[in-house]
C-alpha cells in the first residue's frame, strides 16, 4: 500500500533532549512537509522540501532541523532549542509539478516533553 | 494566501446534507479553494478543490460563488465516520507550474454528525 508513515505514535523525552521523528513516504513524492499542531488550532508549517538535499524554512522553524537525503525520507529533529515542543507533528507529502499539488499526510507523532 | 472564515463549530443529522461554508472576500484570481478534514487524532485528509466551477466527486460537492467570495462544502448523506474538523484553504497556484505547497489551515469548522 502505498502511503506515508510516521513512527512512533507517541513520543516522550526529557527536557533539554533533542528528539528525532520519523517520515517516510512511498509515494514517489518530490515535496515533503513538517507541520505542528497544538491543540484546538491548525497546522503551522515547520520545514518543506522540493526536492533531495534541499529545503527550506516554514513559518515556525526556530528550534527545529531536516534532512533530505533520500526522496523518501524528511526527519525532522526538535532541539533543545525548541522551547514548546510538545504538539502534535504531522508530515506531508506531495507531487511537485502542476498547480493543485494535493498533500497526503501520514497519522502523526505526539510529542510529549516532560 | 487569502485568509479564510469558518463558523468554529456545526452540527448535523445523520443521514441529512452537511452544508459547510467559508467565506474567503479576499480571494485572489489565481488562488483556488481547497477543503481538508481532520478527524480526531489523525492527518488531515484532502476532499476536493476548486477554482470557480462547482466540483463534485465521490466524497463531496464544492460549491463556489460566481464572484467567489464565498463556497460551501456539501456532504450529501452526513454519517457519523464524517464527524471531524473541517478546513477550508485558499491557496495561490505558482504561475510556473510549481508551488512549495504552504498549506495555511485556520482554526476550521468542527462538524458533530448525530444519529
Amino acid at each position: 500500500d502505498g502511503g506515508i508513515t510516521q513512527s512512533p505514535k507517541y513520543l516522550f523525552r526529557k527536557e533539554g533532549q533533542n528528539v528525532t521523528l520519523s517520515c517516510e513516504q512511498n509515494l514517489n513524492h518530490d515535496a515533503m512537509y513538517w507541520y505542528r499542531q497544538d491543540p484546538g488550532q491548525g497546522l503551522r508549517l515547520i520545514y518543506y522540501s522540493q526536492i533531495v538535499n534541499d529545503f527550506q524554512k516554514g513559518d515556525i522553524a526556530e528550534g527545529y532541523s531536516v534532512s533530505r537525503e533520500k526522496k523518501e525520507s524528511f526527519p525532522l529533529t526538535v532541539t533543545s532549542a525548541q522551547k514548546n515542543p510538545t504538539a502534535f507533528y504531522l508530515c506531508a507529502s506531495s507531487i511537485i509539478a502542476g498547480p493543485y499539488n494535493e498533500q497526503f499526510f501520514g497519522p502523526g507523532t505526539r510529542l510529549t516533553v516532560l | 494566501d487569502a485568509k479564510t472564515t469558518q463558523p468554529p463549530s456545526m452540527d448535523c443529522a445523520e443521514g441529512r446534507a452537511a452544508n459547510l461554508p467559508c467565506n474567503h472576500s479576499t480571494i485572489s484570481g489565481n488562488e483556488y479553494v481547497y477543503w481538508y478534514r481532520q478527524i480526531h487524532s489523525q492527518g488531515p485528509q484532502y476532499i476536493i478543490h476548486g477554482l470557480k466551477n462547482n466540483e463534485t466527486n465521490e466524497m463531496a460537492s464544492l460549491i463556489i460563488t460566481e464572484d467567489r467570495k464565498s463556497s460551501t462544502l456539501i456532504l450529501p448523506h452526513a454519517t457519523l465516520r464524517d464527524t471531524a474538523v473541517y478546513y477550508c484553504i485558499v491557496r495561490v497556484a505558482n504561475a510556473g507550474g510549481t508551488s512549495y505547497g504552504k498549506l495555511t489551515f485556520g482554526q476550521g469548522t468542527i462538524l458533530t454528525v448525530h444519529p
